[in-house]
C-alpha cells in the first residue's frame, strides 16, 4: 500500500517569505498526488492535484507543486506567503483509496 | 449546494454507550470514506466504501463499524466507544474510485469519550 511522509511538522515564516513543504511517497505504481489545506477549525480543502502531464502543477491561492518521479516527491511551494496562509497542509496519494501524510503546520507571522 | 454533511458537529459521550455519526452526500458520489484526525498523526483512514454494499477496512478499523445501504449515506458506528476513540472525525466522498478524483470533506465531528 502507498504511504506518504511529510518531514516538516511545523514551519514558521514571516510574511513575504518563500515556502517549500516537503512530501515524499512510497509506491511503485502510478500514483495521483494531492495537496490539501486545513484552515483553523475547518475541514480539508483541495489546493492542487497531479495525475499526469506537466509535472509542475499550479493550484489555488498562488500555490504550486512539482512532481519529481525519480525522487518520489511532490513538494508544495509558494513564492511569497501571507498571514492568511496560516493553516495545516496535507500531502496525499491516491491509488483507489487516499492516504495522507501527518501534515505540516504553517504559521505565518505578520 | 453540493456538500458532504456530517452530524453531529460535537459529541460528548461516556465509555460503552453506542453512538452513530451520520454522513450524507448529495453529489451521487460512488466513493465514501471515514478518517480520524489526531495531532501529529494526520488523517488515518477508518473504513471506505467504493459503492453501495461494498465496504473495506482502512488503517484503523478496530472499534468501528460502517454500512452503505444507500449511495448517499455512510454512517460510522461505535458500538462501545472508549476514550482512545476521542478524536476529530471526517467523512469524505469522491465521484469515482479512480485515482484522480479529489475528496470532498464534511465539516468534521469532534468526539469526546469520557
Amino acid at each position: 500500500a502507498q504511504s506518504v511522509s511529510q518531514h516538516n511538522h511545523h514551519v514558521i515564516l514571516s510574511e513575504a517569505a518563500s515556502l517549500e513543504l516537503g512530501c515524499n511517497y512510497s509506491y511503485g505504481g502510478t500514483v495521483n498526488l494531492f495537496w490539501y489545506v486545513q484552515y483553523p477549525g475547518q475541514h480539508l480543502q483541495l489546493l492542487l492535484k497531479y495525475f499526469s502531464g506537466d509535472p509542475l502543477v499550479k493550484g489555488i491561492k498562488g500555490f504550486e507543486a512539482e512532481f519529481i518521479k525519480s525522487k518520489f516527491s511532490f513538494n508544495l511551494r509558494k513564492p511569497s506567503v501571507q498571514w492568511s496562509d496560516t493553516a495545516e497542509y496535507f500531502c496525499a496519494v491516491r491509488n483507489n483509496d487516499m492516504r495522507f501524510g501527518a501534515g505540516t503546520r504553517l504559521t505565518v507571522k505578520p | 449546494e453540493a456538500q458532504v454533511t456530517q452530524n453531529p458537529r460535537y459529541l460528548i459521550t461516556v465509555t460503552g454507550k453506542k453512538l452513530t455519526v451520520t454522513c450524507s452526500q448529495n453529489m451521487n458520489h460512488e466513493y465514501m470514506s471515514w478518517y480520524r484526525q489526531d495531532p501529529g498523526l494526520g488523517l488515518r483512514q477508518i473504513y471506505y466504501s467504493m459503492n453501495v454494499e461494498v465496504t473495506d477496512k482502512g488503517d484503523v478499523p478496530e472499534g468501528y463499524k460502517v454500512s452503505r445501504k444507500e449511495k448517499r449515506n455512510f454512517p460510522l458506528i461505535l458500538e462501545s466507544p472508549s476514550p482512545n476513540q476521542t478524536s476529530l472525525y471526517f467523512c469524505a466522498s469522491s465521484l469515482y474510485t479512480n485515482d484522480n478524483s479529489p475528496l470532498h470533506f464534511g465539516n468534521g465531528t469532534r468526539l469526546t469519550v469520557t
